[in-house]
């Protein structure tokens, strides 16, 4: 299995700051990794494909970006609505497999 | 509008089988790969396996000698049955579309095991 790992798995952060997480693969993945936002009781909600594409209707502050096994997710300026639970998840290889996840709480 | 309804029984006991169905409609059931995940309270997301329209699936190696996942074409529904299940398999469990991501997903139905 291809293992996922996230870091951090919690941070602190205001509205407007810049934040950053990071996902790391056990092995080459190329750019199959996608980034999904869960807030609590819901479902995850893709907001990254293919390391950098912006899934239809997600803000522009969303990024990603990186390839092989080192990768990065960017929220450029902190909204109010963005504190939630992130997750990594590289679909290169059977399991599919997901990070550990990220909490991005108020600070 | 899309939607993926996630339905079964909220309460399984210790060693039976735990069944769900994804019911989809408001988007194209066909030629897509179709999966359930699951997630314990508070903890992290896991793939349990995905099913082809055609019938051809895939599971998690983990899990793979107790699941089955089946689909029904003609109703726009895919199913888990999960065998021998213990607490360790209560979670809220999710279905979604597999595309490059999974983008389309369930609500999530919560699963207790439990006598």
């Amino acid at each position: 299995d291809i293992q996922m790992t996230q870091s951090p798995s919690s941070l602190s952060a205001s509205v407007g700051d810049r934040v950053t997480i990071t996902c790391q693969a056990s092995q080459d993945i190329s750019n199959y990794l996608n980034w999904y936002q869960q807030k609590p009781g819901k479902a995850p909600k893709l907001l990254i494909y293919d390391a950098s594409n912006l899934e239809t209707g997600v803000p522009s502050r969303f990024s990603g970006s990186g390839s092989g096994t080192d990768f990065t997710f960017t929220i450029s300026s902190l909204q109010p609505e963005d504190f939630a639970s992130y997750y990594c998840q590289q679909y290169d290889n059977l399991p599919l497999t997901f990070g550990g996840g990220t909490k991005v709480e108020i600070k | 509008q899309v939607q993926l309804q996630e339905s079964g029984p909220g309460l399984v006991k210790p060693s039976e089988t735990l069944s769900l169905t994804c019911t989809v409609s408001g988007v194209s059931f066909s030629s897509y790969y179709w999966s359930w995940i699951r997630q314990p309270a508070g903890k992290g997301l896991e793939w349990i396996g995905r099913i082809y329209t055609s019938g051809i699936t895939n599971y998690s190696p983990s899990l793979k000698s107790r699941v089955t996942i089946s689909v029904d074409t003609s109703k726009n529904q895919f199913s888990l049955k999960l065998s021998s299940v213990t607490a360790a398999d209560t979670a809220v469990y999710y279905c979604a579309r597999s595309y490059s991501g999974f983008d389309y997903w369930g609500q999530g139905t919560l699963v207790t095991v439990s006598s």
